[in-house]
């Protein structure tokens, strides 16, 4: 069965210290991959997308996220947090059909 | 910028009361959906639209309906509210398949 799973229900990093996200999933055919942002009270935002191509990929507010085939990951890095990227992270994955499936979030606190 | 725009953005209602969850999107993308997200679970999708007159149930098992009589305007209706309908409910609409999903900012409804 298709899945996506984001080990970490909570992560706490100091602002200015390096963030790595973590996001598995279980797909049959070559999946396109995105990570989701959700302040509260929000909807999702979409900080980046992997389709195809280079494996790394660069998306907004200084985030990057890596494919690897081989581990069936797609994890969100980014080098330096700022107390404003406090909120919930999505991983979701489709293979072009219209089902999306979500991961359960991590939510990310920020130390000053 | 929200191209994508749900109302209300917040609902209390008494138990029993129908509603109406309005989405409408500026982006002309024939593809919608209506996801429900409660905390710490992968948002689940309740119904999906492939383009006027097309309308499907998603995962979810849900007693509210959907309706897609232009292509901009995707409204779910709850004919007989009940508490266990208390939740967030998200609108999301793309272009082609393996598109990102573009999402509105959210219905909060609390069922008293």
């Amino acid at each position: 069965a298709q899945s996506v799973t984001q080990p970490d229900i909570h992560i706490t990093v100091s602002e200015g210290a390096s963030l790595e996200l973590r996001c598995n999933y279980s797909y049959g055919a070559t999946p396109y991959l995105f990570w989701y942002v959700q302040s509260p009270g929000q909807g999702l935002q979409l900080l980046l997308k992997y389709f195809s191509g280079d494996t790394l990929v660069q998306g907004i507010k200084g985030f990057e996220a890596e494919f690897k085939r081989s581990q069936s990951s797609f994890n969100l890095r980014k080098p330096s947090v700022h107390w404003s990227d406090a909120a919930e992270y999505f991983c979701a994955v489709t293979s072009g059909t219209y089902k999306y499936i979500f991961g359960t979030g991590t939510r990310l606190k920020v130390l000053a | 910028e929200a191209d994508i725009y749900q109302t209300p953005r917040y609902l209390v209602i008494g138990t029993g009361k129908k509603i109406t969850l309005e989405c409408s999107q500026t982006m002309g993308h024939d593809k919608m959906y209506w996801y429900q997200q409660d905390p710490g679970m992968e948002l689940h999708l309740i119904h999906y639209s492939y383009g006027v007159n097309s309308t499907e149930k998603g995962d979810l098992s849900s007693e509210s309906t959907v309706s897609r009589i232009r292509t901009e305007h995707f409204p779910l209706t709850l004919e007989s509210a009940r508490p266990s309908h208390t939740s967030q409910y998200l609108c999301a609409s793309r272009d082609a398949g393996g598109s990102p999903l573009h999402f509105g900012n959210g219905t909060r409804l609390t069922v008293t």
